[in-house]
């Protein structure tokens, strides 16, 4: 596709349920991000994969949180047991180069936890 | 101290005039550098990378980088209100290549 696709654009999860967000990034695209962003602040980094390798995952907050890309394209981020402090905006990234060169952002999933 | 940090406005400028946004980072061998505008409910949109010291032009667009003060800015000519927006900086640390840090952001307002 043209660009980085998420979905679901939005997700109310009670809390306690499990959710799952996807990430389609720009073709031929190396890198893929995830990050957190809570309201009125910048996004925070969740994980890194390059191709299907999941090189840093320092920032997933908790074990609740697991990502995958099992075939080095789409990337799913899953959330066990949410809680209402996972409520954020969740935004997958891919960078056609190894490393953080220029990423590029899809539109985000809005997740509400209540 | 935050790795990156931003004032976080919000900025005021009169519609024609320059909007300047600063940003400090902590990690002195960061290696990349780079500008996104967001928009209220949207997603970062990147508009301008810097690797260098110097200025780099894109446009109504200037990066300006200093290593030695660990300084970098975004100078826009000629604001326009659909310039009005979160202005965020991001840093990619060589300690830590794989992720790109970003600051808070700068709010943006472009008064007509």
């Amino acid at each position: 596709g043209a660009g980085v696709s998420q979905s679901p654009r939005y997700k109310v999860a009670k809390r306690g349920q499990d959710v799952a967000l996807r990430c389609d990034p720009i073709s031929g695209h190396v890198s893929l991000f995830w990050y957190q962003q809570a309201l009125g602040q910048g996004p925070e980094f969740l994980t890194y994969f390059q191709n299907e390798a999941q090189l840093d995952k320092s920032g997933l907050p908790s074990d609740r949180f697991f990502a995958e890309r099992p075939e080095g394209s789409v990337s799913t981020l899953k959330i066990q047991r949410t809680q209402q402090e996972d409520s954020a905006v969740y935004l997958c990234a891919s960078s056609l180069a190894t490393g953080a060169r220029e990423a590029f952002f899809g539109q985000g999933t809005r997740l509400t936890v209540v | 101290q935050k790795e990156v940090e931003q004032n976080s406005g919000p900025l005021s400028v009169p519609e024609g005039a320059i909007a300047s946004l600063n940003c400090t980072y902590s990690d002195r061998v960061s290696q990349s550098f780079f500008w996104y505008r967001q928009y209220s409910g949207k997603s970062p949109e990147l508009i301008m990378s810097i690797y260098s010291n110097g200025d780099k032009e894109d446009g109504r667009f200037t990066a300006q980088l200093n290593k030695a003060s660990q300084y970098v800015s975004l100078l826009i000519r000629d604001s326009q209100p659909s310039d009005s927006a979160t202005y965020l900086c991001a840093v990619n640390p060589l300690s830590s290549a794989s992720k790109i840090i970003f600051g808070s952001g700068t709010r943006l307002s472009i008064r007509p």
